[in-house]
């Protein structure tokens, strides 16, 4: 199993530019989760999702959008990068099953390394 | 609101030596989980221990050890006989539900350098 992997690895945008982060997951996963870490600081979330078709606002939700329309992706939209989301984005997912979602470990991706200029 | 504080920013050993990592949380739930990760140099987050607020038995796994005290909120994380391997960034992390689904509130990170 690859666990769960993040296309790309790397990107830089200029100020404006619309670009999306994929996530995906082949641990038939229920949840997943957008993360960014920025230096100094602990990761912060930024949405998330129960299951196919769900997904709610995290902590820091302004600038992003997300859609999960498939299990085992998801993904993560900048619609007018900004040179404040320059960040390191982790997905994350874990599964549901003690039937308490606080309960079950998150299992992250390698990151993606956003540079907004 | 949960919160969770590493107050060491940074801590800087030579190999073989005993390092602790402090992590002190803050929450109003009386059943929580508290996590453990480990970030190297490679940036990847890779998973430790995960701990419930009604077990409050310490754990030892190789190398690494955890203390949970929940009468002073806090779960701290020893590495006995470091090697240059365990240099990496430690975070600790508290498990909060939410109406649909949970979050990680996580500790700034403690920065551990092993040096031969």
């Amino acid at each position: 199993n690859a666990g769960v992997t993040q296309t790309p690895k790397f990107r830089v945008l200029k100020t404006g530019q619309s670009m999306t982060l994929l996530c995906a997951q082949d641990m038939n996963h229920e949840y997943m989760y957008w993360y960014r870490q920025d230096p100094g600081m602990g990761l912060r979330l930024i949405h998330y999702s129960v299951g196919e078709g769900t997904t709610a606002k995290g902590e820091v939700p302004d600038g992003y959008n997300v859609s999960r329309l498939k299990k085992q992706n998801f993904l993560l939209g900048l619609e007018s990068a900004a040179p404040s989301q320059t960040s390191v984005y982790f997905c994350a997912s874990s599964p549901l099953t003690s039937g308490l979602p606080h309960a079950d470990t998150q299992y992250f991706g390698p990151g993606t390394r956003l540079t907004v200029l | 609101a949960q919160k969770v504080t590493q107050a060491q920013t940074e801590i800087s050993v030579v190999e073989k030596e005993d390092v602790t990592l402090d992590c002190v949380y803050e929450t109003r739930d009386t059943t929580y989980y508290l996590f453990w990760y480990k970030q190297p140099p490679s940036g990847e987050l890779v998973f430790l221990i995960r701990r419930n607020s009604f077990d409050e038995q310490n754990e030892i796994s190789g190398r690494y050890s955890w203390n949970f005290q929940k009468s002073t909120s806090s779960f701290n994380f020893t590495i006995t006989a470091s090697q240059v391997v365990d240099s990496a960034v430690y975070f600790c992390a508290l498990s909060e539900l939410l109406a649909a689904g949970n979050k990680l509130t996580f500790g700034g990170g403690t920065r551990v350098l092993v040096k031969p």
